[in-house]
């Protein structure tokens, strides 16, 4: 089955600075990229999603690039603020049709200082 | 409001005693999904159901039952609970029209079993 490698497991930055967060998936047959952030006590949230047939994706101040080449895919949080402190979870899907099986990561607890 | 709605929040248990976790989705979704969650483990997946009528294992299923009840509620039952069940359950649907897509969690069960 798919397997899901996420680094860094805990990650600081200063307010402003860039984050990054870096995810390998192992089948080749995954299409569908999502990364969630989950903050204390509450359930995780869908922030941005890329798909295979796309390389980069933009929201505002969050990014995502994939690789398939070499199977990795990457979160890019600019301007960090003490908001996005937080747990990021990225995760990976074969899915098609009827059933879109997330395997996770382990997660990235992100602290931003002010 | 659209959404996936999970009970109870909270359960403590003692060894041995039994108790379901309801969850329901009005999305009009085929697929639902059970998640454990554990510090340093991420999300790893327990049970899922691709369509009503049909179940299927997870990653960790041992210990662990599901129903279908129809095409909303998916049911997880642990019949003897165990310490290594201890754990926070997240019930889950994909979020938008289509299935291969990101997932929509309930709020989360914070199970205790002493």
């Amino acid at each position: 089955g798919e397997n899901v490698e996420q680094h860094p497991s805990t990650l600081s930055v200063q307010e402003g600075d860039s984050a990054v967060i870096k995810c390998t998936y192992s089948d080749s047959a995954s299409n569908y990229f999502p990364w969630y952030k989950q903050e204390l006590g509450k359930r995780p949230q869908l922030i941005i999603d890329i798909r295979s047939n796309v390389g980069e994706k933009k929201d505002q101040r969050i990014a995502v690039t994939l690789n398939k080449t070499a199977k990795h895919f990457s979160l890019h949080i600019t301007e960090t603020q003490p908001e996005d402190s937080a747990v990021y979870f990225c995760a990976a899907s074969a899915g098609t049709g009827t059933a879109s099986k997330l395997t996770f990561g382990t997660g990235t607890r992100l602290q931003v200082t002010l | 409001n659209a959404g996936v709605t999970q009970t109870p929040k909270f359960q403590v248990l003692k060894t041995g005693q039994s108790m379901t976790l309801q969850c329901a989705q009005d999305m009009n979704h085929n697929s639902m999904y059970w998640y454990r969650q554990d510090p340093g483990m991420g999300l790893r997946l327990i049970y899922y159901s691709a369509s009503e009528g049909t179940t299927d294992k997870g990653e960790v299923p041992n210990g662990y039952n599901v129903s279908r009840l129809n095409k909303r509620e998916f049911s997880l039952r642990l019949e003897s609970a165990a310490p290594s069940q201890t754990s926070v359950y997240f019930c889950a649907s994909p979020g938008a029209i289509g299935e291969n897509y990101g997932y929509t969690f309930g709020s989360g069960t914070r199970l205790t079993v002493v």
